[in-house]
């Protein structure tokens, strides 16, 4: 079975300092998302990617965030200058298609702490 | 306004019993799909079942089933002879034309021995 996968698994950082959190969607996917879940709390919408730029974001993803699809495979979620509040699980997922009977593949998720 | 709601943040059943968890969802769109995720403690979302708005019929997956009634709104989730591993948050989520899946705030189900 196809699956997403996300690296790193966990990531602790400092206060500050930028991360990027990366993301290979599944191969024949077309549309790529990011979502956030602050932990016990609801899985939040960040960023909807489709035909290689910004199809939908959120007031979560402020000038502080970026997305990223480099090379065709990697999709990359750059946050520039981290705050304690971005702690969170960040969860990438992929979807064939946009129509209301495909469901996303998600990721098993990043947890980053922020210090 | 919430476009999912599920009532119960937290539900205690025991074990072989069923269990439904409530979800109410709010569109004006006739073409939506409706989900439901398990969250086990190690984090990863699972997909289990998918209903869509056009469905005559009440999807199932094995054990799961989605009690599916369009005119009040409501996707509730049927676990049948609940087990320990069911244990986990639940999100129920839906899906309209051309957007993204957005999620309700989550039920944690315990599954007692």
């Amino acid at each position: 079975e196809p699956e997403v996968t996300q690296t790193p698994s966990h990531q602790v950082t400092q206060m500050g300092q930028e991360v990027i959190l990366r993301c290979v969607p599944i191969s024949n996917h077309l549309y790529f998302y990011w979502y956030r879940q602050i932990l016990g709390q609801k899985v939040e919408f960040l960023v909807s990617f489709y035909n290689n730029e910004i199809s939908e974001k959120s007031e979560i993803f402020d000038d502080q965030f970026s997305v990223e699809r480099p090379d065709g495979s990697n999709f990359t979620l750059k946050i520039r200058s981290t705050k304690l509040e971005d702690s969170a699980m960040y969860f990438c997922a992929s979807s064939i298609s946009d129509r209301t009977n495909y469901g996303y593949t998600f990721g098993s998720g990043t947890r980053l702490t922020v210090v | 306004a919430q476009k999912i709601t599920q009532t119960q943040p937290g539900m205690f059943v025991q074990e072989k019993e069923a269990v439904t968890l409530d979800c109410t969802y709010d569109t004006s769109d006739p073409s939506y799909g409706l989900f439901w995720y398990k969250q086990p403690s190690s984090g990863e979302m699972i997909f289990l079942i998918y209903q869509g708005s056009y469905d005559q019929q009440n999807a199932t997956e094995g054990r799961y089933s989605l009690n599916f009634q369009k005119a009040r709104k409501s996707a509730n989730l049927v676990i049948s002879a609940s087990q320990l591993g069911d244990s986990a948050m639940y999100f129920c989520a839906m899906r309209e034309a051309g957007d993204k899946i957005i999620f309700g705030k989550g039920t944690r189900l315990h599954i007692l021995p």
